[in-house]
């Protein structure tokens, strides 16, 4: 079992829809959760940190974190085709290595 | 400007070479990492450190090698020793265990 499993895709969605994201982790000590973006050729951005149980909204996006069930996603609302890209899922623990997810290709239709 | 640097954007190695990629930071992190990063693949990390003068070897170290002489800057060797080095590089850098992490620009490794 990967420590932090996402679908790879493609996940397509058309233009104003919601795209959700999901993303699965092993280890039951981890403490902080993010939602990275990146697009073709370029490094990860950050859309969204959280740490605990919970949804916590930023503009279109909103993650969700879900500790009992090992589990974190991330809702995007009216998305639009500048959000295609790859979305990777990453999850601390105690230590400072971040694990990441292989992450999930969404293709916004126009 | 703060932020972090990597140079340079891309970087031609021929067989038998070490080459050595840049990365600096002006945030006044702790913590240093570098990813190697396939196509279609996720994040794999190679070496991070967490202060300076200590590092510590990721998940695929063997054939690379780092050095943490200042805070600012954490350069990644990639040795003749790594005989399949092409892929595309990330430098990260982060203030502290339950802060976010930030990446650089990144670097692509070609061999010739």
């Amino acid at each position: 079992q990967k420590e932090v499993e996402q679908n790879s895709g493609p996940l397509s969605v058309p233009e104003g829809a919601i795209a959700s994201l999901n993303c699965t982790y092993s280890d039951r000590g981890s403490q902080s959760f993010f939602w990275y973006r990146q697009y073709s050729g370029k490094s990860p951005e950050l859309i969204m940190s959280i740490y605990s149980n919970g949804d916590k909204e930023d503009g279109r996006f909103t993650a969700q974190l879900n500790k009992a069930s090992q589990y974190v996603s991330l809702l995007i609302r009216d998305s639009q085709p500048s959000d295609s890209a790859t979305y990777l899922c990453a999850v601390n623990g105690r230590t400072y290595k971040y694990i990441f997810g292989t992450g999930t290709r969404l293709k916004v239709l126009a | 400007d703060g932020g972090i640097t990597q140079s340079p954007k891309y970087l031609f190695r021929k067989e038998g070479q070490n080459v050595t990629l840049s990365c600096e930071q002006n945030l006044n992190h702790d913590a240093m990492y570098w990813y190697r990063q396939d196509p279609g693949q996720g994040l794999r990390l190679i070496y991070y450190s967490q202060i300076v003068n200590d590092f510590q070897k990721g998940d695929i170290a063997e054939g690379y090698s780092v050095s943490r002489e200042k805070k600012e800057s954490f350069p990644l060797t990639v040795t003749s020793a790594q005989k399949n080095p092409t892929a595309f590089y990330l430098c990260a850098s982060r203030r502290g265990i339950k802060e976010t992490q930030y990446f650089g620009p990144g670097t692509r490794l070609l061999v010739l």
